[in-house]
């Protein structure tokens, strides 16, 4: 199994621009998290799907962040308009979801996001 | 609300130590307990979980322990060796148990 894939694995933008992270999940897990790591603030949830249906947003910090999951093999985080203080390392994970309980959560190698 | 502590200030220890790191957390009673081990430059892995109802678990070189009354875990990690040198952190299931919360994390350097 290849474990949970991220890209890009490095991305440089300029503020203002576009910037769509993708991660493909381990196959068979029914749940998805996007995360955000930086020094000052730690590795912060920002949003999570369960079958493909987003369950809790509430730490995506603002409208410009938005986050898919069209089937069970992809999620998309984008963000627009980037600005400098989104600059980050996000990370994908997946995990099961079994009676109620979230088994270990498996990471991706994350994206470094720069903003300019 | 929740909260989770661990030492922000990094451990080191002389290699075949036993290196043991905090998790204090406050304002809930979680059901569970991991572990996790994240490398510069990489997500973190998962090492161990431990439920409410276990006093401590094992995993080769790993042990955890978790005390509901003190709410509070303690992870040991024996004979320690430089390749342990990491960040380790601890994470909880939020109240409802349906996201997790990760700690800071606590640098361990194992010096040969």
């Amino acid at each position: 199994d290849a474990g949970v894939i991220q890209s890009p694995r490095h991305e440089v933008t300029e503020m203002g621009q576009e910037v769509t992270l993708r991660c493909k999940p381990i196959s068979g897990h029914n749940s998805l998290f996007w995360y955000r790591q930086t020094m000052m603030r730690g590795l912060e949830l920002l949003i999570y799907f369960n079958n493909n249906v987003p369950i809790d947003d509430s730490g995506m910090p603002e409208d410009r962040f938005s986050a898919k999951m069209p089937n069970a093999s992809f999620s998309t985080l984008k963000i627009q308009p980037s600005e400098p203080r989104d600059s980050a390392v996000y990370f994908c994970a997946s995990s099961s979801l079994i009676a109620g309980v979230y088994n270990e959560q498996f990471f991706g190698p994350g994206t470094r996001l720069t903003v300019l | 609300s929740q909260k989770i502590e661990q030492n922000s200030e990094a451990l080191n220890i002389q290699e075949g130590k036993t290196a043991t790191l905090t998790c204090n957390y406050t304002n809930y009673s979680p059901a569970y307990l991991q572990w996790y081990r994240q490398d510069p430059g990489r997500g973190p892995v998962f090492l161990l979980l431990i439920r409410e109802n276990e006093k401590e678990k094992r995993k080769e070189r790993l042990k955890v322990t978790f005390d509901t009354t003190l709410k509070q875990s303690l992870f040991h990690i024996t004979a320690s060796q430089p390749a342990d040198s990491a960040t380790y952190l601890c994470a909880l299931p939020n109240t409802g148990g349906f996201k997790t919360i990760f700690g800071a994390g606590t640098r361990l350097f194992v010096k040969a």
